[in-house]
């Protein structure tokens, strides 16, 4: 099955800086989606990106399908942003994934005060 | 109005016993997931429905069985839990049976002792 690898595993940060998290997957997607998981472990969508570029306020992301990326920056942190974050992706598989994402191992991210 | 809704959110109970988790979208959606999330925060599919069909059973133990009497319910019955059942346990739902953006619920919390 594709292979789904997140980097850097850790990251600490102080608040006020910027970051830039990688996704990196092994086949062709038709479906990539970023995640922030919370401290209270709820499951947020950030961004539905199988290609191109977008931005929501300090986040944008970028994926690169043909090279098989995409990263996520995050400017200007805050405290709340901390948490995991996870790649997850769909293969292209002809009709037959039904939706089915395969989940990066996560970046957990601390920003501190 | 939670848009993907799980109950109950914590759940903690003896090894041998049979529990249910529920859940509800509100989104209109045809295709709902069940997801197990477990202790060191891997993500990892284990059913789908499709408007009431089963399109995706991963390797579950069969004392894992999901039911799903129309699209905008699906449930998960675990019988004889066990230690290792212990995890966070995430429905989802999308539009569509292909791809699109996955909605997460907030999580169940099993606890077997």
């Amino acid at each position: 099955g594709i292979q789904v690898e997140q980097s850097p595993p850790d990251l600490i940060l102080q608040e006020g800086a910027n970051s830039t998290l990688r996704c990196n997957f092994s086949d062709s997607v038709n479906n990539l989606q970023w995640f922030h998981q919370n401290p209270w472990g709820q499951l947020i969508n950030l961004f539905y990106i199988p290609s191109g570029t977008k931005q929501n306020g300090r986040l944008s992301a970028t994926t690169v399908a043909t090279e098989r990326y995409s990263l996520l920056y995050i400017s200007s942190s805050q405290t709340t942003d901390s948490g995991v974050y996870f790649c997850a992706v769909q293969p292209n598989a002809g009709g037959t994934s039904y939706g089915k994402l395969t989940f990066g191992q996560g970046t957990i991210l601390t920003v501190h005060p | 109005d939670t848009a993907v809704s799980q109950t109950p959110k914590y759940l903690v109970t003896q090894m041998g016993n049979d529990k249910s988790i529920k859940c509800e979208q509100n989104l209109g959606h045809d295709t709902m997931y069940w997801y197990k999330q477990d202790s060191k925060k891997f993500l990892k599919i284990m059913f789908s429905y499709n408007n009431k069909e089963l399109i995706i059973n991963e390797t579950v133990p069969n004392r894992f069985s999901p039911k799903s009497p129309d699209k905008a319910h699906l449930n998960l019955h675990i019988n004889s839990l066990e230690l290792g059942d212990s995890a966070v346990y995430f429905c989802a739902s999308k539009k569509g049976r292909g791809t699109g953006e996955l909605f997460f619920g907030e999580g169940s919390r099993l606890t077997v002792l």
